[in-house]
């Protein structure tokens, strides 16, 4: 079935540990995008990529990290977690050769940190 | 600097209609969406309107003012199934979407 995953789906890690959220799509989208979502807030861009090799920073990338060895795949990394990285972790793609550049979202992790 | 206004929550009848507002203020801007998002789950998309007017589908209409910078959501015979937040998110000169913080509508029987 097309479409994207991530794991885990949810995550408690005490403070200081390094976390590696993981994302997968299968629909050859050559962009994909990272985002947290915390209660009253719109969602926020973390980090991007445009395509394979290539990536960006967001609204809010401080403390985060991000990789795009293929098309595939974009993990997300917190090299030493704080409380404040607290939130729900939304992937998501795109094929940024369409009309309207539609983005699609995998079912989201949730991550507590103590 | 950017910036999107919508509502904070809305309630409605069962089988009524409902216009969900948003303005935005964007750098350069090339159309915008509009997705559902249920409590827990991930956003889903509803519409994209890139030019002024009203784009009808099904229950859902979409309505954009380049202009104004203002955009509603429409929906008709509303569904319990429809309680969900509904979020505005203008895709701005670098193709980024920019999000609102969405509008909580709560459906009553």
């Amino acid at each position: 079935i097309a479409g994207i995953t991530q794991a885990p789906t949810s995550q408690i890690l005490a403070a200081g540990r390094r976390m590696t959220l993981r994302c997968t799509q299968d629909m050859r989208h050559n962009a994909m995008y990272w985002y947290r979502q915390d209660l009253g807030l719109g969602l926020r861009l973390i980090h991007y990529s445009n395509t394979a090799g290539t990536t960006g920073k967001g609204e809010v990338p401080d403390g985060y990290s991000v990789s795009r060895a293929n098309t595939d795949d974009f993990p997300l990394t917190l090299a030493s977690a704080v409380p404040s990285q607290t939130s729900v972790y939304f992937c998501a793609s795109s094929d940024q050769g369409e009309l309207h550049n539609e983005q699609f979202f995998g079912p989201g992790t949730r991550l507590t940190v103590l | 600097g950017q910036n999107i206004d919508q509502p904070t929550e809305m309630t409605a009848t069962e089988g009524a209609i409902v216009q969900i507002n948003c303005t935005y203020q964007t750098s350069g801007f090339n159309g915008l969406f509009w997705y559902q998002q249920h409590a827990g789950e991930a956003p889903t998309f509803l519409s994209y309107n890139v030019l002024d007017g009203l784009e009808e589908k099904g229950r859902f209409s979409s309505f954009l003012s380049r202009s104004k910078g203002y955009s509603y959501l429409l929906l008709k015979e509303l569904q319990m199934k429809d309680s969900a937040s509904y979020l505005c998110a203008p895709l701005d000169s670098n193709y980024q979407l920019i999000w609102g913080a969405g509008t909580k509508l709560i459906i009553k029987p």
